[in-house]
């Protein structure tokens, strides 16, 4: 059984453009939810999907929006980067929203 | 509203010595409470986590954690920590009234255990 997996591990981009990254749950996993880590911070949430819907989101603004596809793979998608966008992104998996979140290795994401 | 406060920044320690890492949170609601530990370069792994029942809570790796009411603490403990346990660790609450699995953590608490 794999675990939660993420790609592409490093990235880097410059100011204004767009990112996509993806996240591939844990095999029978439902729920995917994202977080941002910020350097030398703890992980803020960014938004939750269940089932392919959007199930509660952070306090982060539109220009981040998600997916999730039939298989419960999720996509963070990010416009209009800004420089403090630069941070690690964690995806997590659950069975479903209230179980264990097993937590992904992260995409380091640098934005110059 | 909720929120986490993790004590210590940083906490030294010498091997084989006894740990404690302070985690405090505020919240209106009943909360559901979880330590997780990040090694360099890692994502996250769950060492433990209160939902209800034994306020004494054990996890992996001999860690354990209280949850305390009345001071609003889940203190994390190690009777004797070893090199490997050096690592960034997070407490984390979730956001809203019931386990939704959307978690607030806190600053983070690097554990620095020296020979």
């Amino acid at each position: 059984e794999t675990g939660v997996t993420q790609s592409p591990t490093h990235l880097i981009k410059t100011r204004g453009q767009q990112v996509t990254l993806r996240c591939s749950s844990q095999s029978g996993h439902n729920t995917v939810s994202w977080y941002q880590q910020a350097l030398g911070q703890g992980p803020q949430f960014i938004f939750q999907y269940y089932r392919e819907e959007e199930n509660g989101r952070g306090n982060f603004p539109p220009r981040f929006s998600g997916l999730q596809f039939p298989n419960y793979s999720s996509e963070l998608n990010v416009n209009a980067l800004e420089l403090d966008d630069s941070a690690l992104y964690l995806c997590a998996s659950s069975l479903a929203p209230e179980d264990t979140q097993y937590f992904g290795p992260g995409t380091r994401l640098t934005v110059l | 509203a909720q929120s986490v406060t993790q004590l210590d920044s940083q906490v030294p320690v010498f091997e084989e010595a006894p740990v404690e890492l302070r985690c405090n949170y505020s919240s209106s609601v009943s909360v559901y409470l979880f330590w997780y530990v990040q090694y360099p370069n890692q994502g996250l792994q769950l060492l433990l986590k209160y939902l209800s029942g034994s306020t004494l809570v054990k996890g992996i790796n001999g860690f354990e954690a209280e949850f305390n009411k009345s001071q609003t603490s889940f203190h994390l403990r190690k009777p004797s920590v070893h090199i490997s346990d050096t690592a960034e660790y997070f407490c984390a609450v979730t956001l809203g009234a019931s386990n939704t699995g959307k978690l607030i953590f806190g600053q983070g608490t690097t554990l620095q255990v020296k020979p």
